[in-house]
């Protein structure tokens, strides 16, 4: 089955805490994309990557920080810094077709 | 002002009602355009996705885009409670980067 998988569904974490969500895709895509999404709020970009070991900050980076050392994978970093981090989190794959497919998202919880 | 202007609703229609939903922008540059469906708690899925001015038609979808107007729109025929999610429209230049709506939310009453 081809698509894209994040993990895991549900996340909590303590105020002060690193946390980690993981996107990984066998589309066979190049181009990788991480949103925010808050009530009334639409989508957001955090970070996007065209092509592995490149990656440009999107229009709220702040707070967040990415790696893209393979093809399939984009992991995205929520750090303490972020000051509202609560939300749910879309990973998304742009393909050829220049339309983007999107994983089932994370929810992350912050207390 | 947004780039991408979408009435968040929420939009109640009984069921077999024709369901319309609009989206402004003020970026001429946008070439495609895109409609997705959201369902509570899930990933978008795409629905529609058109990069001229017009119609194109999918089973009970029609997607409308009019470039000079700066206006796209999305019609739902014969709606089903099946139908009831948040709407996202979404655009772009030749670019790699995506600018959304806020979503408009739909419930369709059985």
């Amino acid at each position: 089955d081809g698509g894209i998988t994040q993990s895991p569904k549900y996340l909590f974490r303590k105020e002060g805490q690193n946390v980690t969500l993981s996107c990984e895709q066998n589309l066979n895509h190049d181009a990788m994309y991480w949103y925010r999404q808050d009530p009334g709020q639409g989508l957001r970009l955090i970070y996007y990557s065209q092509i592995v070991n490149d990656f440009q900050k999107g229009d709220i980076a702040e707070g967040y920080s990415v790696s893209r050392e393979k093809k399939e994978s984009f992991p995205l970093t929520v750090t303490s810094a972020q000051k509202n981090p609560t939300a749910f989190y879309l990973c998304a794959s742009l393909a050829g077709t220049g339309v983007q497919y999107f994983g089932p998202g994370t929810r992350l919880t912050v207390t | 002002q947004k780039e991408v202007e979408q009435d968040p609703g929420p939009l109640s229609v009984p069921e077999g009602a024709i369901v319309s939903l609009n989206c402004t922008y003020s970026n001429s540059a946008f070439q495609y355009f895109m409609w997705y469906r959201q369902y509570s708690r899930k990933g978008p899925e795409l629905l529609m996705y058109t990069y001229s001015s017009g119609n194109k038609e999918d089973g009970r979808f029609t997607a409308q885009v009019d470039k000079s107007s700066k206006y796209i729109s999305l019609f739902i025929r014969d709606s089903q409670p099946s139908d009831s999610a948040t709407y996202l429209c979404a655009m772009r230049e030749n670019d790699y980067k995506l600018s959304f709506g806020a979503g408009t939310t739909v419930t369709v009453r059985a």
